[in-house]
């Protein structure tokens, strides 16, 4: 029963660095979304994606970039070109309706740009 | 434009005692939803409650009970004798419908519990 996965776990990055988040989901959800989550802030929305081959921006996209693979399971999330300001800890989370149900969240990802 | 208030930012209690977690929320839409979701020590958030904003029926799960009111534009939630394993950070969220089908999630600030042995 694996719900929702991110990998990795934690990261350090230089700035200027790229990397990618992957998550993956086995509930069969049209729904996916990426947050993130900064002290005293809460969760933001920074992307998401309602199906297979789609995504939209959220509240705080600018530096980030997803890809909703064919597989319609996976959800990307990209940073091109680290800066510091996106450390934080980072939330992959799907639902069966678009944010209106349940979601389920995977385990996070810390992120330190240094 | 949407709105969670959490002004609880920590609350400390002793094992056993009641907690009120308080939410407050502005909207301007007539249909909504309301969440609670909990954030453990290990990280990752668990759904707790959803409300929709026709349904001010409060409910109760086991220890755990929620307070809607549309009157005051609160949610508040309550743990009864509470245990250590509460010992979490408590979000609260909405999602409005600003317009045609476009949600918008927002989330509360976060209350962290700390329920001492």
């Amino acid at each position: 029963n694996a719900g929702v996965t991110q990998t990795p776990k934690f990261r350090v990055l230089k700035t200027g660095q790229s990397m990618t988040l992957l998550c993956a989901q086995d509930m069969n959800h049209e729904y996916m979304y990426w947050y993130r989550q900064d002290p005293g802030m809460g969760l933001r929305l920074i992307h998401y994606s309602v199906g297979e081959g789609t995504t939209a921006k959220g509240e705080v996209p600018d530096g980030y970039n997803v890809s909703r693979l064919k597989k319609k399971q996976n959800f990307l999330l990209g940073l091109e070109s680290a800066a510091p300001s996106q450390t934080s800890v980072y939330f992959c989370a799907s639902s069966y309706e678009f944010l209106v149900s349940e979601a389920f969240f995977g385990q996070g990802t810390r992120l330190t740009v240094v | 434009a949407q709105k969670v208030t959490q002004a609880q930012t920590e609350i400390s209690v002793v094992e056993k005692e009641d907690v009120t977690l308080d939410c407050v929320y502005e909207t301007r839409d007539t249909t909504y939803y309301l969440f609670w979701y909990k954030q453990p020590p290990s990280g990752e958030l668990v759904f707790l409650i959803r409300r929709n904003s026709f349904d001010e029926q409060n409910e109760i799960s086991g220890r755990y009970s929620w307070n809607f009111q549309k009157s005051t534009s609160s949610f508040n939630f309550t743990i009864t004798a509470s245990q250590v394993v509460d010992s979490a950070v408590y979000f609260c969220a909405l999602t409005g419908d600003s317009g045609g089908s476009n949600y918008k999630l927002t989330f509360g600030k976060g209350t962290l519990l700390t329920v001492n042995p």
